[in-house]
């Protein structure tokens, strides 16, 4: 399989504790996004990166989270002392230089407890 | 700000029963309005890209047009398999690459 890939699939942890991410795009896609979905909502944007450098941030993105895409290949999504808030269904995506389009992965679907 | 919403919310047609979702938007210079398919669970899959007013794009019982306002997504004598959320957003020229997404529409199509 040569589409977006992401581990774990689901996540459950504990209020206060830390969790990260992973996330593998399509080979070839040099532009990595992260988005959050909660229940009933469409995805809400939180960062994107081309290559290794983090060009955009939303404001939903508190400093609580972190992002990095080291030698721009897979990329990490961290949450520091979690909160139930958190809770939702996070989203990676990836598209190429030459074309608008992202493509999802399954998502990592995280539980706060 | 950029902004999409979906209606409707939720759409239940019986097999072969054609029908329309609309996508309306305000986005600051539309560089791209896309389509997406969601099953509960998954990822979103992308379907459709639309740039211009007049536009467009079909595939198998899918049909996609975009005016200055709003998009729709037509369903041509849906099947059961149809059933999934269908989510539209915009890209426009005040961020990077971000998508801006609607809540989607519920569809079920019974048999």
């Amino acid at each position: 399989d040569t589409g977006v890939s992401q581990d774990p699939r689901h996540k459950i942890t504990k209020r206060g504790q830390n969790v990260t991410f992973r996330c593998d795009p399509i080979s070839e896609h040099n532009r990595l996004y992260w988005y959050r979905q909660t229940l009933g909502q469409g995805p809400e944007f939180l960062t994107y990166f081309q290559n290794e450098a983090q060009l955009e941030k939303s404001r939903l993105l508190s400093d609580r989270f972190s992002a990095e895409r080291p030698k721009g290949s897979f990329s990490t999504l961290e949450i520091q002392r979690t909160e139930q808030g958190d809770s939702a269904m996070y989203l990676c995506a990836s598209s190429s230089d030459s074309f608008n389009e992202q493509f999802f992965g399954p998502g990592t679907r995280l539980t706060v407890l | 700000e950029d902004q999409v919403t979906q209606s409707p919310e939720a759409l239940r047609l019986q097999e072969g029963e054609s029908s329309s979702l609309n996508c309306s938007y305000t986005v600051s210079g539309l560089r791209g309005l896309f389509w997406y398919r969601q099953d509960p669970g998954k990822g979103p899959e992308f379907l459709f890209t639309l740039y211009s007013a007049g536009e467009e794009k079909e595939k198998e019982r899918l049909k996609a047009t975009l005016t200055k306002k709003e998009s729709f997504l037509h369903i041509t004598a849906p099947k059961p398999e149809d059933s999934a959320t269908y989510l539209c957003a915009v890209r426009g020229n005040t961020g990077f690459q971000k998508l801006v997404f609607g809540t989607g529409t519920r569809l079920l199509v019974s048999p």
